[in-house]
C-alpha cells in the first residue's frame, strides 16, 4: 500500500523568503502526487498535481513542486511567500492504474508567516 | 458551477445518538469520496462511489458507519451509536469521473462534535 511522509509538522517563514515543504512517498510504481493546501475552517483546495511527463510542474498562487524518482520525493515549493500562504499543507498519493480508491494523505505541514 | 457542499457545517451530539451527514458533489460529477479528518488521524479515505454503487466499503471504521448515494447526485454518511471517538470533520469531495488522475474537489466539511 502506498503511503505518504511530511517529515515537518511545522514551518515558519519570513514573509517574502522562499518556501520548500517536504514529501516523500513510498509506492511500487510511479504514483500520482498531489498537494493541497487547507486554509482554517475551509476545505482543501488542489495547487498542484504530477502523472508524468514534466518532473517540474506549476500550481495555483505562485506554487511548483517537483517530482525526484531517484528520492521518492515530490517537495513544493514557492520564491516567495506572503501572508496569505498562512495555512495546512498536504501531499497526497494517488495509486496509479483503473481503481479509483481514494487518496492516501501525508499528515500534514502547517505553515507560519512571520511579518 | 457551485462546488462540493456539506450540510451540516457542524454537528453536536450525545454519545450513542445516531447523525447523518450530508454531500451534494458538483453537478455532472459521477465520483464521490468521503474522507475523515481528526488530530490522531489525519486525513483518512472512508469510502468512494461511482455512480450508486460503492464497490469497496472495507474504509470505514466499524460497522457503525454507512453511506449511500442516491440519484448519482447526494450522498449521505450515517453514523449509528455515535462515540466520542467518531468526533472529526468529515469531508466529501468529487470528481468528474473515476480514476485516479481526476482532481477531487473538496467540501468545506461538516465538523462532528460527540459529547
Amino acid at each position: 500500500a502506498q503511503s505518504v511522509t511530511q517529515p515537518d509538522i511545522h514551518i515558519t517563514v519570513s514573509e517574502g523568503a522562499s518556501l520548500e515543504l517536504r514529501c516523500n512517498y513510498s509506492y511500487g510504481a510511479t504514483p500520482y502526487l498531489f498537494w493541497y493546501v487547507q486554509s482554517p475552517g475551509q476545505g482543501l483546495q488542489l495547487l498542484l498535481k504530477y502523472f508524468s511527463g514534466d518532473t517540474l510542474v506549476q500550481g495555483i498562487k505562485g506554487f511548483e513542486a517537483e517530482f525526484k524518482r531517484s528520492q521518492s520525493s515530490f517537495n513544493l515549493r514557492k520564491p516567495s511567500v506572503h501572508w496569505s500562504d498562512a495555512a495546512e499543507y498536504f501531499c497526497a498519493v494517488a495509486a496509479l492504474g483503473g481503481g479509483a480508491d481514494g487518496l492516501t494523505f501525508g499528515k500534514g505541514t502547517h505553515l507560519i508567516i512571520q511579518p | 458551477g457551485a462546488g462540493v457542499s456539506q450540510s451540516p457545517s457542524n454537528k453536536v451530539t450525545e454519545k450513542g445518538k445516531d447523525v447523518e451527514l450530508r454531500c451534494d458533489p458538483i453537478s455532472g460529477h459521477t465520483a464521490l469520496y468521503w474522507y475523515r479528518q481528526s488530530l490522531g488521524q489525519g486525513l483518512e479515505f472512508l469510502i468512494y462511489f461511482q455512480g450508486n454503487s460503492a464497490p469497496d466499503k472495507s474504509g470505514l471504521p466499524s460497522d457503525r458507519f454507512s453511506a449511500e448515494r442516491t440519484g448519482g447526485s447526494v450522498s449521505t454518511l450515517t453514523i449509528q451509536r455515535t462515540q466520542q471517538e467518531d468526533s472529526a470533520v468529515y469531508l466529501c469531495a468529487s470528481s468528474s469521473q473515476r480514476g485516479n488522475q481526476e482532481t477531487q474537489y473538496f467540501g468545506p466539511g461538516t465538523r462532528l462534535l460527540v459529547l
